[in-house]
């Protein structure tokens, strides 16, 4: 079957880095997605990754391993409106999102 | 980035009747858009697909009949959820892609129903 697993709730501190990960299992792969989502709020686009390796943008960068089913989002000089839930998709063979359950993102000051 | 508007935010209806929840694309075409369904903590589900001319693909144990999706035109998908009752109380969000299958979707700002 299809499987996405992220953490469900992580704890980091303002100012600090956090690595959200992602792995995944599909039924063919192209490309990965990370969503942010605040609470009751739709999600917004943060990243794509289909080729392995690191894309930067800004303060959040996405990695990608095409071999090991893995990927994960890193947020630097993290701020208090950072708190929200990552949702990490796999796009599978037939152009299907398949979504994790997300990973609630605390911020403490 | 491309903009999809969604109607109305939040609804509250009385068990028995219908809603229906509309889903724009503002500024481009979108042949294919998406209806989810996602209750609290939860991620997201996928209940049906939606392309511009013809049938909705519902997603397995997704009730046609109950939850049905109209989809007449290239900027404007509809989901009405027929004869309500408090268990289909969730936050419904479409979503549309622009150009390629590969490429990002933009998502509505969600609709709340609570059905009363």
């Amino acid at each position: 079957g299809q499987n996405i697993d992220q953490p469900t709730e992580m704890t980091a501190t303002e100012g600090a880095i956090v690595q959200i990960n992602c792995t995944y299992q599909t039924s063919g792969f192209n490309g990965l997605f990370w969503y942010q989502q605040h609470a009751g709020e739709a999600p917004t686009f943060l990243s794509y990754n289909v080729l392995d390796g690191l894309e930067e943008k800004g303060r959040f960068s996405s990695f990608l391993s095409r071999s090991k089913g893995y990927s994960y989002l890193l947020l630097k000089e993290l701020q208090m409106k950072d708190s929200a839930s990552y949702l990490c998709a796999a796009l599978d063979s037939n152009y299907q999102l398949i979504w994790g359950a997300g990973t609630k993102l605390i911020i403490k000051p | 980035g491309a903009v999809v508007s969604q109607h109305p935010s939040w609804v509250i209806c009385k068990s028995g009747t219908s809603v229906k929840i509309e889903c724009r694309s503002l500024d481009f075409q979108a042949t294919t858009m998406f209806w989810y369904r996602q209750f609290p903590k939860q991620s997201l589900m996928l209940m049906a697909t939606s392309n511009e001319g013809s049938k909705a693909t519902y997603e397995q144990g997704v009730e046609k009949d109950k939850f049905l999706i109209n989809h007449a035109s290239l900027t404007l998908s509809t989901l009405t959820v027929t004869s309500a009752h408090p268990e289909d109380s969730s936050f419904y969000i479409c979503s549309a892609r622009v150009g390629d299958k590969n490429t990002e979707a933009f998502f509505g700002q969600g609709t709340r129903l609570t059905v009363v």
